[in-house]
């Protein structure tokens, strides 16, 4: 198994472009979240997904969206870019039990500056 | 107010050294309590989950305060791979969102 993988590693936008961060997992999960991390901070929930077609937000959604269309594809949309979107963005899954047990599956980021 | 806070250190720990981090947390409907490790410029990777009675792995051991409301983790013996970004992740819902501390930065030294 893959995991889960995230495309491009690394991208540098101007003010006002738009992107796609691209996430898929080959693991049938059916939760999978984006976060963001900026510069010496903890991750912050934008949005996630308890299955295909269901989507909600996160803590700070604002200025991005998402969509779920199957199990494996989580795509992060930047319609507007502003710079406090540079950030590491990381992508994850899980398949909740309800227990303590519980363990989500990170990518290995996507590094976005805007400029 | 935060979910989720830690002290960001640095701690700075030679080899052989015990170690230990707290991590409090706000809510007390909060469900289930994890540990992740961050390396430099990577992704998180689980460490540890934290239950109620407590819980070790190896060198690693977590416990849980629900009547204070934190959650600690101590290192034995510590070892230079050890050193990382330790985060403390509370989980709140039943819809499995995770609120993340900003991590307790160690650096075992020689």
């Amino acid at each position: 198994n893959a995991g889960v993988t995230q495309t491009p590693k690394f991208r540098i936008l101007k003010i006002g472009q738009s992107m796609t961060l691209q996430c898929t997992q080959d693991m049938n999960h059916n939760y999978m979240y984006w976060y963001r991390q900026d510069p010496g901070m903890g991750l912050k929930l934008i949005y996630y997904s308890v299955g295909a077609g269901i989507t909600d937000k996160g803590e700070v959604p604002n200025g991005y969206n998402v969509s779920r269309s199957t199990t494996e594809d989580f795509p992060l949309r930047l319609e507007l870019a502003a710079p406090s979107q540079t950030s590491v963005y990381f992508c994850a899954s899980s398949y909740p039990q309800g227990s303590s047990t519980d363990t989500q599956y990170f990518g290995p980021g996507t590094r976005l500056t805007v400029l | 107010r935060k979910e989720v806070e830690q002290d960001p250190g640095p701690f700075n720990v030679p080899e052989g050294a015990t170690v230990a981090f707290n991590c409090t947390y706000s809510n007390s409907a909060s469900q289930s309590f994890f540990w992740y490790r961050q390396d430099c410029r990577k992704e998180p990777k689980l460490l540890m989950s934290v239950y109620s009675s407590g819980n070790e792995d190896g060198r690693f051991t977590a416990q849980l305060n629900r009547a204070s409301q934190y959650i600690s983790l101590l290192i034995r013996d510590s070892k230079l791979s050890d050193s990382a970004t330790y985060l403390c992740v509370v989980n709140i819902d039943n819809f499995n969102k995770f609120y993340f501390g900003s991590g307790t930065k160690l650096n075992v030294k020689p």
